[in-house]
């Protein structure tokens, strides 16, 4: 089955600065990449997807990229906000239609 | 408005007695799971279902059953819970389109069991 890898573990960044997390999945058959954000207390939400026939999809301050020949995707959200501290997984989907998670990334903006 | 509603939010139960964890959406989506969340280990799935009647193991089953009796409805099942099944639990649902759609989460049931 599908492998998410998901880096780093934790982040902290000053408001004002740029976060990256980043993921790497094992099935080249995957070819729908969502990242959600997990407020402390909250369920997983969906912040931005990607799909496998684009490379980079932007929505205001964040913005996905996806390197398919190194199965590799990445979050960047830039201007960082303290509302913007959560924790996020990047997940990949494939034919069988079920999401597989990255172990997530704890970012704390830090006012 | 659209919705995954579980119950109960919150359960503190002893080893070995039966429970069970509902979940239930309005959207029609005919792919719902169930997924555990521990600290370092991310969501990790249970069972999922593409449709009524149509289950299948994901990558943590043991321990647990599920049943799709009708399309809103996902109830989770821990036949004789023990310790290692304390976590955070959250039903998903979406459609079945493999290149698309959102899952849309419930809003957790944090399971306990002394």
């Amino acid at each position: 089955g599908e492998n998410v890898e998901q880096h780093p573990s934790t982040l902290s960044v000053q408001e004002g600065d740029s976060a990256v997390i980043k993921c790497t999945y094992s099935d080249s058959a995957s070819n729908y990449f969502p990242w959600y954000k997990q407020e402390l207390g909250k369920r997983p939400q969906l912040i931005i997807d990607i799909r496998s026939n684009v490379g980079e999809k932007k929505d205001q301050r964040i913005a996905v990229t996806l390197n398919k020949t190194a199965k590799h995707f990445s979050l960047h959200i830039t201007e960082t906000q303290p509302e913007d501290s959560a924790v996020y997984f990047c997940a990949a989907k494939g034919g069988a239609n079920n999401l597989f998670f990255g172990t997530g990334t704890r970012l704390t903006v830090i006012p | 408005e659209a919705q995954v509603t579980q119950n109960p939010r919150y359960l503190i139960t002893v080893t070995g007695k039966k429970l069970t964890v509902t979940c239930s959406q309005n959207m029609n989506h005919e792919y719902m799971s169930w997924y555990r969340q521990d600290p370092g280990l991310g969501l990790r799935q249970i069972y999922y279902s593409m449709n009524v009647e149509v289950t299948d193991k994901g990558d943590v089953p043991e321990g647990y059953k599920v049943s799709r009796k009708e399309k809103r409805n996902f109830p989770l099942i821990l036949e004789s819970p023990s310790p290692n099944q304390t976590s955070l639990y959250f039903c998903a649902s979406s459609l079945f389109d493999s290149m698309n759609t959102e899952a849309f989460f419930g809003q957790g049931t944090r399971l306990t069991v002394v």
